[in-house]
Order: C-alpha cells, then sequence, then structure tokens
C-alpha cells in the first residue's frame, strides 16, 4: 500500500516566515501534488510535479513554489507566509489513471 | 480547465436508509477517470470508488455503487444501508485519461442519523 506521509499535523508561523512542508512518498509514483483544502472550496491544486525537477502550476499557485530534488520527495514552500494562507494542506501521489494516495494533511496556521 | 461541481453542501441520512450525493462535470475529453473520496474527520481521505469513463458498467463496491451518465457529465454517489461510520466530507474528483492531474469538487458533508 502507498504511503504518503507529511512531516507535520499542525504547523504555525508567523507572518513573514518562510516555511516549508514536506512530503514523502514510498511507492516510487511519477506524480505529486499539493493541495490546499478550504471549508466550501473543497480541494485546490496548487502545484503538480510529474517528475524529478519538473513542475507545473496548478489552479492557486501564486504564493507558493515547490522542490522536487528527488523523486520520493516534494515540499511546499511559503515564500513569505501571509495569513490568508492559513488552511489544510494535502500532498498526494499517483500514477496516471490510478486514484491519489493522500498523506495525512498539515494543518497550518500563519499569525 | 476540467471543472468539478458537487451541488450538495451537506447531506443527511437516517442510519440504513440510503442517500445518493451529485457530481457533475465539465470536460471536452472522452476518455476520463472519476472517482469518489471520502474524507472523515480524522482528515485522511479514502477512496471510496473509480469509474473509468469508457466502461458503461457503473462501478460498485460494497454499499456503495455510482450512476455513470457520460451524456449527461453526471457521477452520482449511492451509499446503501448507511452506517453511522459513513458520516464524513465526500469529494468527487475528475482526472483525464493521459493527464498528470485531478479536480476535486467543493464536497458533500453526510450526516448520518440513529
Amino acid at each position: 500500500d502507498v504511503k504518503v506521509t507529511q512531516s507535520s499535523r499542525y504547523l504555525v508561523k508567523r507572518t513573514g516566515e518562510k516555511v516549508f512542508l514536506e512530503c514523502v512518498q514510498d511507492m516510487d509514483h511519477e506524480n505529486m501534488f499539493w493541495y490546499r483544502q478550504d471549508p466550501g472550496l473543497g480541494l485546490r491544486l496548487i502545484y503538480f510535479s510529474y517528475d524529478v525537477k519538473m513542475k507545473e502550476k496548478g489552479d492557486i499557485p501564486e504564493g507558493y513554489s515547490v522542490s522536487r530534488e528527488k523523486k520520493e520527495r516534494f515540499s511546499l514552500i511559503l515564500e513569505s507566509a501571509s495569513t490568508n494562507q492559513t488552511s489544510m494542506y494535502l500532498c498526494a501521489a499517483r500514477e496516471v489513471g490510478q486514484p491519489q494516495h493522500f498523506g495525512d494533511g498539515t494543518r497550518l496556521s500563519i499569525l | 480547465a476540467q471543472t468539478v461541481t458537487q451541488s450538495q453542501p451537506e447531506m443527511s441520512v437516517q442510519e440504513a436508509e440510503t442517500v445518493t450525493l451529485s457530481c457533475t462535470y465539465d470536460t471536452s475529453e472522452s476518455d476520463y477517470y472519476l472517482f469518489w473520496y471520502k474524507q472523515p474527520p480524522s482528515r485522511q481521505m479514502i477512496l471510496v470508488i473509480r469509474q473509468e469513463a469508457y466502461k458503461q458498467q457503473n462501478a460498485t463496491e460494497n454499499r456503495f455503487s455510482v450512476n455513470f451518465q457520460k451524456a449527461a457529465k453526471s457521477f452520482s454517489l449511492k451509499i446503501s444501508d448507511s452506517q453511522l461510520g459513513d458520516a464524513a466530507m465526500y469529494f468527487c474528483a475528475y482526472s483525464g485519461h493521459n493527464n498528470n492531474d485531478m479536480r476535486f469538487g467543493a464536497g458533500t458533508r453526510l450526516t448520518v442519523k440513529p
């Protein structure tokens, strides 16, 4: 069974800080994703990556960047955190045509 | 970009009864995949059921079944014999056949009444 691990369940940071959210998968999947989940808006795609060092913008990439230096690890970076980035962040991994496997989510609060 | 619409923000059902959650999507592709995910309070997203668009037969997983209407671009989830453990947020999702990404609806919160 695919396991996707997010480094933190809860995280509190301050406005203006640089924030790193880490995600690791153990099944050698090509594709990895970062979503943001907000009430009434569902899951919105921030970025995804289909290979090492490759990335594609999703629907809401503004204020975020990503890094994929190794196949198993996909990091989401908030360059300068703002309060409107307080949210639940979900990482996922999949192969094309297959279901996504999700991590447990990181609830991020920006104060 | 493809869009997925779940028009029911909240639904409730009596234990042991049947409930149907609605989902529509917009796409110009002919081959794609559709999914229903469940997210209980524990936050873990769990795959409920998967449908391949080229298959006419509706997918079924135990008490969960779908009504896939390709022409209408509709993909509803039916939960039979509802149980208390079915209470969760349910998300409908779309993925193109050769696409890497997946698009989700806004979700439907299902409450199960004992």
